[in-house]
């Protein structure tokens, strides 16, 4: 079975500095890879997908994120963060045969410090 | 921009009531899900629903849960008998019919609470 894997279950970085959120995937093939915000009290936000192409892949807010087929990995970055980033941070796949069911990783809390 | 909406936000009950979960997908999307977090928890897949009938459940989605159509607008999640355990964020996603990948569009989430 498919899983997903986000290591660090809560980030604390200075508003500026740069952030790295890990995901790892347990799958086959390549899966399709998504990341979601979920900020407190919200429903759950796309910031960025991942179905093929360019491995570098730009999303909202200024966050992007790069597959790397050779380490399973679908990191999620950003080069400065801003207060407004506080939040959940959930990497998430599917299989990629259709519409089908999302398969989350139990997130990464920021918190961010001035 | 078109958006994902449920109702209500919160919804207290006691132990063994039903209670059914509204959502209202994005207009022209086919695909329908739902999803519930657990306080603390990973978000977890319960069931997806298109064409009038269900496409996919988990092991979550016993017989005390069911999905419906009731128009052609909105998206229910009845749960016939609550459980303890059955306290948690539920979020409806939907999507469109564009192929494989499709992003899902999630809901703001309906906070239930069981008593």
């Amino acid at each position: 079975a498919q899983s997903v894997t986000q290591p660090d279950i809560h980030i604390t970085v200075s508003e500026g500095a740069s952030l790295e959120l890990r995901c790892n995937y347990s799958y086959g093939a390549t899966p399709y890879l998504f990341w979601y915000v979920q900020s407190p009290g919200q429903g759950l936000q796309l910031l960025l997908k991942y179905f093929s192409g360019d491995t570098l892949v730009q999303g909202i807010k200024g966050f992007e994120a790069e597959f790397k087929r050779s380490q399973s990995s679908f990191n999620l970055r950003k080069p400065s963060v801003h207060w407004s980033d506080a939040a959940e941070y959930f990497c998430a796949v599917i299989r990629g045969f259709g519409n089908e069911k999302l398969t989350f990783g139990t997130g990464t809390r920021l918190t961010i410090i001035p | 921009e078109p958006e994902v909406t449920q109702t209500p936000s919160h919804q207290v009950t006691q132990m063994g009531q039903e209670v059914i979960l509204r959502c209202v997908p994005i207009s022209n999307h086919l695909y329908f899900y739902w999803y519930r977090q657990i306080l603390g928890q990973k978000v977890e897949f319960l069931v997806s629903f298109y064409n009038n009938e269900i496409s996919e459940k988990s092991e979550i989605f016993d017989d005390q849960f069911s999905v419906e159509r009731p128009d052609g607008s909105n998206f229910t999640l009845k749960i016939r008998s609550t459980k303890l355990e059955d306290s948690a964020m539920y979020f409806c996603a939907s999507s469109g019919g564009q192929g494989a990948g499709d992003t899902q569009y999630f809901g703001p989430g309906t906070r239930l609470t069981v008593l």
